[in-house]
């Protein structure tokens, strides 16, 4: 059966202490890994498309990177506005995403 | 992206009434989902809504319970049929395949948050 575990459940950091978040995935035939960031009343925001292993995308504070097992989303010197869910999914053999449940960052001033 | 509208944004109902709701699209895609949230949890996939025909729905998700149109490339409805408490989630449209983008990728609606009492 697919399934997406993230982890920590909860994450919090200090202003500029940087970090990682884990998505472990299994899943026959990965399509593609998908990160979104969701703030609380709101839908996910798009972020990331992962496709195979090694590959990596950045965006500002963000990157992203994916092996055969898991997905790693870095936080390099986060802001307080980087305070959010951050969700992780897997696509396989169809356009069906599982969604994994999703960190709550918080980062303090 | 495209921009995606829902409505109503939130609701109150009372059990066992139905609600629909609407999404609509700026744009033609190819893909339309629906989405659950509940209280807590991450996004589960309810049915893909398909243009023209009748929308292919999970497991766990009856077409009695949760009817699904899209009668055009810009436009699906999700209604949620009798309902009880154990309804009350935050309903979330998503497209996919918008002018630009590959259609792996899917782009979601603001949501609308369903209390039952």
């Amino acid at each position: 059966e697919d399934q997406v575990t993230q982890s920590p459940e909860a994450l919090r950091l200090q202003e500029g202490e940087s970090s990682s978040l884990n998505c472990s995935y299994t899943v026959s035939g990965l399509r593609g890994l998908f990160w979104y960031r969701q703030d609380p009343g709101k839908g996910p925001e798009f972020l990331f498309t992962l496709y195979s292993a090694g590959e990596e995308k950045e965006k500002e504070r963000l990157k992203a990177t994916l092996t055969k097992k898991e997905s790693f989303l870095h936080i390099t010197a986060p802001k307080p506005e980087d305070s959010a869910t951050y969700l992780c999914a897997v696509q396989a053999s169809s356009y069906k995403l599982i969604f994994g449940s999703g960190t709550r960052l918080l980062v303090r001033p | 992206s495209a921009v995606i509208s829902q409505k109503p944004s939130r609701d109150i109902c009372q059990r066992g009434t139905s609600l629909t709701i609407q999404c609509q699209v700026d744009s033609q895609v190819t893909m339309m989902f629906w989405y659950r949230q509940q209280p807590g949890q991450s996004l589960t996939l309810i049915a893909t809504a398909n243009q023209g025909s009748e929308a292919t729905y999970e497991s766990g998700f009856v077409i009695d319970k949760f009817p699904i149109s899209r009668p055009n490339l810009t436009f699906s409805t999700l209604t949620v049929s009798n309902m009880s408490p154990e309804d009350s989630s935050i309903y979330l449209c998503s497209v996919a395949g918008t002018p630009g983008t590959s259609t792996d990728t899917q782009y979601f609606g603001p949501g609308t948050r369903l209390t039952v009492l």
